[in-house]
């Protein structure tokens, strides 16, 4: 059963400062990864999607990347600003149109 | 292009009824997902049509259905509602959800916030 963790549960940073958010997961035969972002009481927004024969994909500020074959991929963003502070979350596919997600990582960007 | 949308944005309902939710997904897509989310159990899956058909299924009980139209649109239907129930649920959009192609990218709604008193 295909299981998605994520650390830190919650991270408080200042702005400007460069960070790292992790995402394991416990079956490498997945598809794709996608990474979310959720604003208090709203819905998901798509931020990065990586197909399993990727091993990154960058936008902007934000870059994320796959190993597969250890279960693993972070989402690094870049000179963070107060408008990043959200719930970030990893989503696994290995079935279309199921995504298994993780429990989230909880951003506060200070100014 | 306008997104994901769902109806109504917030519910509220007692034991023991029945509440029913749409979702309108992008235009051009035909898979619609739906998801349920508390602060216990995070995001879950609840199921996944394609043309009218149900693709797949998560572990939740048969009080939960839903259907597809032809036109993509899809509703699902909570019944004999329990007080667990209540979450925010979400829907979800894509191209055609055709695994590894780049068409399987999940495009998320506002949601619907269920209240069961």
């Amino acid at each position: 059963k295909q299981e998605v963790t994520q650390i830190p549960a919650a991270l408080s940073v200042p702005e400007g400062e460069n960070l790292v958010l992790n995402c394991s997961f416990t079956d490498s035969a997945i598809y794709n990864l996608q990474w979310f972002r959720q604003d208090p009481g709203k819905g998901l927004t798509s931020l990065l999607l990586i197909q399993s024969s990727q091993r990154e994909q960058t936008s902007g500020r934000l870059n994320a990347s796959l190993d597969k074959s250890s279960g693993r991929s972070t989402l690094y963003i870049a000179a963070s600003q107060p408008g990043d502070s959200a719930t970030y979350l990893c989503a696994v596919s290995s079935q279309g149109g199921k995504l298994i997600f993780g429990q989230g990582t909880e951003l506060s960007v200070k100014p | 292009k306008a997104g994901v949308t769902q109806t109504p944005r917030y519910l509220i309902k007692t034991r023991g009824q029945q509440v029913t939710l749409s979702c309108s997904p992008i235009s051009g897509h035909r898979s619609v997902s739906w998801y349920q989310q508390t602060p216990g159990q995070g995001l879950q899956f609840l199921f996944e049509y394609f043309s009218e058909t149900q693709r797949n299924k998560g572990n939740f009980p048969g009080r939960f259905s839903g259907r597809q139209f032809s036109n993509s649109r899809s509703e699902m239907n909570v019944s004999t509602l329990e007080l667990g129930d209540s979450a925010l649920y979400l829907c979800a959009s894509s191209l055609v959800g055709r695994l590894g192609t780049g068409t399987d990218t999940q495009y998320f709604g506002p949601g619907t916030r269920l209240t069961v008193l």
